[in-house]
């Protein structure tokens, strides 16, 4: 089956660690995104990657972390700096068309 | 600087009628819409999309139509079913910018039986 995976689906981090949350696709899609959502708001773009080995980021970029070593994966780090990291985090994926498509989300909680 | 707005948070409506969402957006340069569908704890789902050299798209009982002078768009969902229940956004994207889109806030819609 194609789709985009992420994992884990709940991620818990302690104050000054960082965490990695995985994102990986089979679509054969080039460009990759990273949203994270807060409650009553819209997505907001994290990072994104139109190729591999390159990428952007998106308009709320500070405290986190990318890399694009390989096309089908695109894992995104939420490090210490990230001062308010609770929310729902959501990769997709674009192909020949601007439409994206999205994985199931990871929800990170701080404890 | 909100550059898609969705100003209704919720709608209701009564299964078997048209369900109507807004959409306004305030950068001419987008040229591509779509709209998604999300279910709570769960990732977008993509229903319909819209390029700007049209003022119309069907796909079933999904229908999205752009008003480029207004610079608004709707979609319609006829007729509404209780499994359309869920958070619908709306979303855009300019060209030249490595298909980024840009979100609105989103419009929870309840279909009551």
């Amino acid at each position: 089956d194609g789709g985009i995976t992420q994992s884990p689906k709940y991620l818990f981090r302690k104050e000054g660690q960082n965490v990695t949350l995985s994102c990986e696709q089979n679509l054969n899609h080039d460009a990759m995104y990273w949203y994270r959502q807060d409650p009553g708001q819209g997505l907001r773009l994290i990072y994104y990657s139109q190729i591999v080995n390159d990428f952007q980021k998106g308009d709320i970029a500070e405290g986190y972390s990318v890399s694009r070593e390989k096309k089908e994966s695109f894992p995104l780090t939420v490090t210490s700096a990230q001062k308010n990291p609770t929310a729902f985090y959501l990769c997709a994926s674009s192909g020949s068309t601007e439409t994206q498509y999205f994985g199931p989300g990871t929800r990170l909680l701080v404890l | 600087d909100q550059q898609v707005k969705q100003n209704s948070p919720s709608l209701s409506v009564q299964e078997g009628r048209i369900s109507i969402l807004n959409c306004d957006y305030t950068n001419s340069m987008f040229d591509y819409f779509l709209w998604y569908k999300k279910y709570p704890a769960e990732g977008p789902t993509f229903l319909i999309s819209i390029s700007s050299i049209k003022d119309k798209n069907e796909d079933g009982r999904f229908t999205v139509f752009l008003n480029k002078s207004a610079k608004h768009l709707s979609l319609h969902i006829v007729p509404s079913q209780p499994g359309d229940s869920a958070v619908y956004f709306c979303a855009a994207s300019a060209p030249g910018t490595a298909s980024k889109l840009t979100f609105g806030t989103g419009t929870r819609l309840q279909v009551t039986l």
